[in-house]
């Protein structure tokens, strides 16, 4: 039982490139989430899937898309990145219970 | 959701018990007290909630006070990999959309 998977767990991109971070969970969890985490800053909501599906804008959506591919995978596209977008993203999945479950992170810079 | 007031730091004795507080005078009645922590560099993990109840588990104790205005977690026995900042959060659970608001924390640091 892995958890909450992410990858890559780093990357490093330029100016206008694109990308896709992937997730996925093997506990059947219905709600899935991305955050990004600035420097000494806390986590910010971009996307959340509340169920396979379904996809809803955040606090913070600008710049990104999302893919509710199944209900184990949500994945995270920037399709033209930004230095602003320099950031620690995280993916996070929730059950009936509504306790979110994170993953390790994907560590993007972009120059 | 509710805000939650957290002090910034503290020290905590390796083995020792070590007591985070967390103020949340405005939470309403459908509203959880959550806690997670941010070990460096990790995802940030979840140890604990509760609506009224004291609760515990393997990892904690969560101790809420009776008009559910403040909160405290307890470990137990602090060793140095619980080294970390810890969130106290409070939000409705069942709520479409549901974002966990992550304040500054307090930032704990487990001496030996």
């Amino acid at each position: 039982n892995a958890g909450v998977t992410q990858t890559p767990k780093f990357q490093v991109l330029k100016t206008g490139q694109s990308m896709t971070l992937q997730c996925a969970q093997d506990m059947n969890h219905n709600s899935m989430y991305w955050y990004r985490q600035d420097p000494g800053m806390g986590l910010r909501l971009i996307y959340y899937s509340a169920s396979e599906g379904t996809t809803d804008k955040g606090e913070v959506p600008n710049g990104y898309n999302v893919s509710r591919l199944n209900k184990r995978e949500f994945s995270l596209r920037l399709e033209s990145a930004a230095p602003s977008q320099t950031s620690v993203y995280f993916c996070a999945s929730s059950g009936y219970t509504d306790t979110q479950y994170f993953g390790p992170g994907t560590r993007l810079t972009v120059l | 959701d509710a805000k939650t007031t957290q002090p910034p730091s503290m020290d905590c004795a390796e083995g020792r018990a070590a007591n985070l507080p967390c103020n949340h005078s405005t939470i309403s009645g459908n509203e959880y007290v959550y806690w997670y922590r941010q070990i460096h560099s990790q995802g940030p993990q979840y140890i604990i909630h509760g609506l009224k109840n004291n609760e515990t588990n393997e990892m904690a104790s969560l101790i809420i006070t009776e008009d559910r205005k403040s909160s405290t977690l307890i470990l137990p026995h602090a060793t140095l990999r619980d080294t970390a900042v810890y969130y106290c959060i409070v939000y409705k659970i069942k709520a479409a959309g549901n974002k966990l608001t992550f304040g500054g924390g307090t930032r704990v640091l487990v001496k030996p």
